[in-house]
C-alpha cells in the first residue's frame, strides 16, 4: 500500500477552486510534487518543490503544505484540467520514491 | 529539449525476465538520474527504480530482488530487467528523469511509456 494517500476523486464546477490532498508523514520532512495524467497519456510534472512550476503549466495550479499534507489547488479549473493527479515524495526512511494513490479530478 | 523513449518487447511469459531500454535524447544522460515507474491498467504510479549515470542504484524495496536498472553513457540509453514475471507485472512502463533535491525530488520528464503484458 502507498505510504501517500489521497482522495479517490473530486469535482469541481467551471471556473472554481479546487484543492486536491496528499498525506504522508514523509511529507513533513520532504515536499510533494504533482503530476497530471489524462487517459492514454504519460504523467505531466504540474508542480515540484515548496510551489514551483515548470514552464508551461498555467498559473492557475498551485502547491502549499501543511504538517504531514500537503495540498495541489486550480484556481479557476478549466475543462482541460480534468485528469488524474498524482503527488509524489520519499517515503517514510527518506531513502526512496513513493507515487501517492491518485485523484481523478472531474471538472463540471 | 530533453525526450525518451521506451522500448521493448511488448508480451512476454510467465517466469521469463522483461527487458526494457529507454533512449534519450535532445541532451545528454550524464550527470542525472534516470528511473523507471510502472502502472497496471486502470491503477496507480509505482516507482521502481533509478540509476546515477555513473552507475549508482536504487531500487524500491518491494521489486529489489527481481530489478537491475543498468545504463549504457555512449548510447545515451539505460534499461531496466525485471525477473521471474507473473500477471501482476502487467503495466505501461515510464522512464523518467529524475530531479533529485535533498527537499526530494520529482519526475521530469517523462517517456511516453509502453504496455509489456504478462501472458502465455
Amino acid at each position: 500500500s502507498s505510504e501517500l494517500t489521497q482522495d479517490p476523486a473530486v469535482s469541481v464546477a467551471l471556473g472554481q477552486t479546487v484543492r486536491i490532498t496528499c498525506q504522508g508523514d514523509s511529507l513533513r520532512s520532504y515536499y510533494a510534487n504533482w503530476y497530471q495524467q489524462k487517459p492514454g497519456q504519460a504523467p505531466v510534472l504540474v508542480i515540484y518543490g515548496k510551489n514551483d512550476r515548470p514552464s508551461g503549466i498555467p498559473d492557475r495550479f498551485s502547491g502549499s503544505s501543511s504538517g504531514n499534507t500537503a495540498s495541489l489547488t486550480i484556481t479557476g479549473a478549466q475543462a482541460e484540467d480534468e485528469a488524474d493527479y498524482y503527488c509524489n515524495s520519499r517515503d517514510s526512511s527518506g531513502n526512496h520514491y513513493v507515487f501517492g494513490t491518485g485523484t481523478k479530478v472531474t471538472v463540471l | 529539449q530533453v525526450q525518451l523513449q521506451e522500448s521493448g518487447p511488448g508480451l512476454v511469459k510467465p517466469s521469463e525476465t522483461l527487458s526494457l531500454t529507454c533512449t534519450v535524447s535532445g541532451g545528454s544522460i550524464s550527470s542525472y538520474y534516470w528511473s523507471w515507474i510502472r502502472q497496471p491498467p486502470g491503477k496507480g504510479l509505482e516507482w521502481i527504480g533509478y540509476i546515477f549515470y555513473r552507475g549508482t542504484t536504487n531500487y524500491n524495496p518491494s521489486l529489489k530482488s527481481r530489478v537491475t536498472i543498468s545504463v549504457d553513457t555512449s548510447k545515451n540509453q539505460f534499461s531496466l530487467t525485471l525477473s521471474s514475471v507473473t500477471a501482476a507485472d502487467t503495466a505501461v512502463y515510464y522512464c523518467a528523469r529524475v530531479l533529485v533535491a535533498p527537499t526530494g525530488g520529482w519526475f521530469d520528464p517523462w517517456g511516453q511509456g509502453t504496455l509489456v503484458t504478462v501472458s502465455s
